[in-house]
């Protein structure tokens, strides 16, 4: 699977949009990403999966760029139980039976 | 939606004690996964299974055994639970079988301490 790499930590107002980066300069052509989040203490919610076309969902917005080294997850109205670490993954679908590995991830904080 | 119900949020069992989890998903998923996680070292996968009465090994099987008899519900055993194996477990469940790009989706986690 790519590396992928986020900044550690952003802030948002709430009710304004949050733009979730994420580089991926490795990927390769048939690797997909996938989005997710985590909220303290609970499971892991899956968000948004893409391969190169835009993706919208009722949580969020998947865009990648053109070249598909980077993406951007973006939640068009930030509310403050958005708040969660946020994980970007790049993986190849070479059977689904197979473990999810999770970085570090980004902290967004939403802010009233 | 995608619903993985985990039997307790919180769980507190003493050492030696055999020790049941149970997963329940309800989207007909082929797949089910009991991971645990750690502050500093991620998520790490116990076992996995790809089909009723089939299981497969993950990174960390040593202390665990699991059971699906039904396609919907996929247990974690500890047969004499021990101290370290305090941790946060998580179940998840995945459509698809052979290559497939459909993501997997979590329970809430069972936090479980040993005394």
């Amino acid at each position: 699977d790519a590396k992928t790499t986020q900044p550690p930590s952003m802030d948002c107002a709430e009710g304004r949009a949050a733009n979730l980066p994420c580089n991926h300069s490795t990927i390769s052509g048939n690797e997909y990403v996938y989005w997710y989040r985590q909220i303290h203490s609970q499971g892991p919610q899956y968000i948004i999966h893409g391969l190169k076309n835009n993706e919208t969902n009722e949580m969020a917005s998947l865009i990648i760029t053109e070249d598909r080294k980077s993406s951007t997850l973006i939640l068009p109205h930030a509310t403050l139980r958005d708040t969660a670490v946020y994980y970007c993954i790049v993986r190849a679908p070479r059977g689904s039976a197979r473990q999810l590995t999770f970085g570090s991830g980004t902290q967004l904080t939403v802010l009233p | 939606d995608v619903k993985v119900t985990q039997s307790s949020r919180y769980l507190v069992k003493r050492t030696g004690e055999k020790v049941f989890l149970e997963c329940v998903q309800d989207m007909d998923h082929e797949n089910m996964f009991w991971y645990r996680q750690d502050p500093g070292l991620g998520l790490r996968l116990i076992y996995f299974s790809y089909d009723v009465k089939m299981k497969e090994k993950g990174d960390i099987p040593e202390g665990y055994s699991v059971s699906r008899e039904k396609k919907e519900r996929f247990s974690l055993i500890l047969e004499s639970a021990s101290t370290n194996q305090t941790s946060m477990y998580l179940c998840a469940s995945s459509a698809g079988t052979g290559y497939s790009n459909q993501p997997q989706h979590f329970g809430d986690g069972t936090r479980l301490s040993i005394l």
